[in-house]
């Protein structure tokens, strides 16, 4: 299973678009990207996840380079209640969660 | 149940002790993960079940876990001679299984404390 690196912590002000990197340069063509985001005492929680294209939900936009390497999370408009640790995984087998980017939104 | 539940939602229990601790997936997902989370770490993967197929084991941490899916549905951990450093939050998941792009579906976790 692919590994994937990030930052241990970023900040982002309040409205501003959060942009989370992740490298995953190990990464095989049919493994797809996944991010999920865990607030405090809570389960994680999907966010979105893409395998070539880049997608958009509601709540994100996910951005894959072309070589499939690296990708960024965007929240395009970060609130307070986005501040957790964010969590990207590439999908092998199993899904397997690093220590991911813990996120705080500052007022 | 709309989601997956785990329970019990928390547990106390003293060193040596046997715990258990079960979890029901979401109604026709065929694969069921536990992770552990200590706090203030990452999530830790333990096990994965993929309907009938033989489980991954490669994260339990030593022979004193163990876990079992009957009929291909609700899971049970079972930690044998509770160690302090066993604290932490069990999760379990499951998803629709192979050839699913999905979400991953978490339950709310039991924590468990080892005096």
């Amino acid at each position: 299973d692919a590994k994937t690196t990030q930052p241990p912590s970023m900040d982002c002000a309040e409205g501003r678009a959060a942009n989370l990197p992740c490298n995953h340069s190990t990464i095989s063509g049919n493994e797809y990207v996944y991010w999920y985001r865990q607030i405090h005492s809570q389960g994680p929680q999907y966010i979105i996840h893409g395998l070539k294209n880049n997608e958009t939900n509601e709540m994100a936009s996910l951005i894959i380079t072309e070589d499939r390497k690296s990708s960024t999370l965007i929240l395009p408009h970060a609130t307070l209640r986005d501040t957790a640790v964010y969590y990207c995984i590439v999908l092998g087998n199993q899904f397997y969660f690093g220590t991911g980017t813990s996120l705080t939104v500052i007022p | 149940g709309a989601g997956v539940s785990q329970s019990p939602s928390n547990k106390v229990t003293e060193k040596g002790k046997d715990v258990e601790l079960r979890c029901d997936p979401i109604s026709g997902h065929t694969a069921l993960y536990w992770y552990r989370q200590s706090l203030g770490q990452g999530l830790e993967f333990l096990i994965y079940f993929q309907g009938n197929s033989a489980p991954d084991k490669s994260g339990l941490p030593s022979d004193r876990f163990s876990a079992e899916r009957t009929g291909g549905s609700v899971s049970t951990l079972t930690i044998q001679r509770t160690q302090q450093e066993d604290s932490a939050v069990y999760l379990c998941a499951s998803s629709w299984g192979p050839g699913w792009s999905g979400e991953l579906f978490f339950g709310e976790g039991s924590r468990l404390t080892v005096l």
